[in-house]
């Protein structure tokens, strides 16, 4: 079936560093990608989405690209800042169901 | 403003109690879902229900049962069945059920049986 496989974390930065979050899928058809993220003691906020191959996802600075040759879609973002500090999930929809990663837990520090 | 509601936020409950947990939504979407996080997991689907008076199991339905009787409530209780009911619990809804819609997720429940 459908799945989705994260980075271990923590992945611990200081702030104005460079983060890259690894996600790759395996899927039977062609999916839809996502990346949310979840704050301390929060639901799960969509952050950016993409939904056909060399889709590149955007905001608040992460993006992500739909990379079908490689089944990724690594989040990444220029200069992290303390307030990014928060659980982030790869997940993938194909037909009816969200299919979740793990979750990669990133804590930066000033 | 639009969004998903649940409550309580927290919830303490004695083992061999069942307990119901809301959730209501107003953004006007067909299909709701409940999933169960655990510390250090992603989310596992519990139930889903794409329409009124209609909902499928997800992947870890044992001990739990939903209702679907209006579009904007879709309310779970967690029964005595339930091996392990301790752990995070979040709503969700999407605009349809077929497609790839992303969905939008509730603040949570956080269930501690005792």
């Amino acid at each position: 079936g459908d799945s989705v496989t994260q980075m271990e974390g923590p992945v611990t930065l200081s702030e104005e560093a460079f983060l890259t979050i690894n996600c790759t899928y395996t899927a039977t058809g062609y999916p839809s990608l996502f990346w949310y993220v979840q704050y301390p003691g929060e639901g799960l906020q969509l952050l950016l989405k993409a939904t056909k191959a060399d889709d590149k996802g955007s905001n608040k600075g992460f993006e992500a690209t739909y990379r079908k040759e490689t089944t990724s879609f690594h989040l990444e973002k220029g200069s992290v800042q303390v307030s990014d500090s928060a659980v982030y999930f790869c997940a993938l929809i194909d037909t009816d169901k969200l299919i979740f990663g793990t979750g990669t837990r990133l804590q930066v520090f000033p | 403003d639009g969004g998903i509601t649940q409550s309580p936020k927290y919830l303490f409950r004695k083992e061999g109690q069942n307990v119901t947990l809301s959730c209501e939504q107003n953004l006007n979407h067909d299909a709701m879902y409940w999933y169960r996080q655990d510390p250090g997991q992603g989310l596992r689907l519990i139930y889903y229900s794409q329409i009124v008076n209609d909902f499928q199991k997800g992947d870890i339905a044992e001990g739990y049962s939903v209702s679907r009787e209006k579009k904007e409530s879709f309310p779970l209780t967690v029964t005595s069945a339930q091996k392990n009911p301790t752990a995070f619990y979040l709503c969700a809804s999407s605009i349809d059920p077929n497609g790839p819609y992303e969905q939008y997720f509730g603040p949570g429940t956080r269930l501690t049986v005792t």
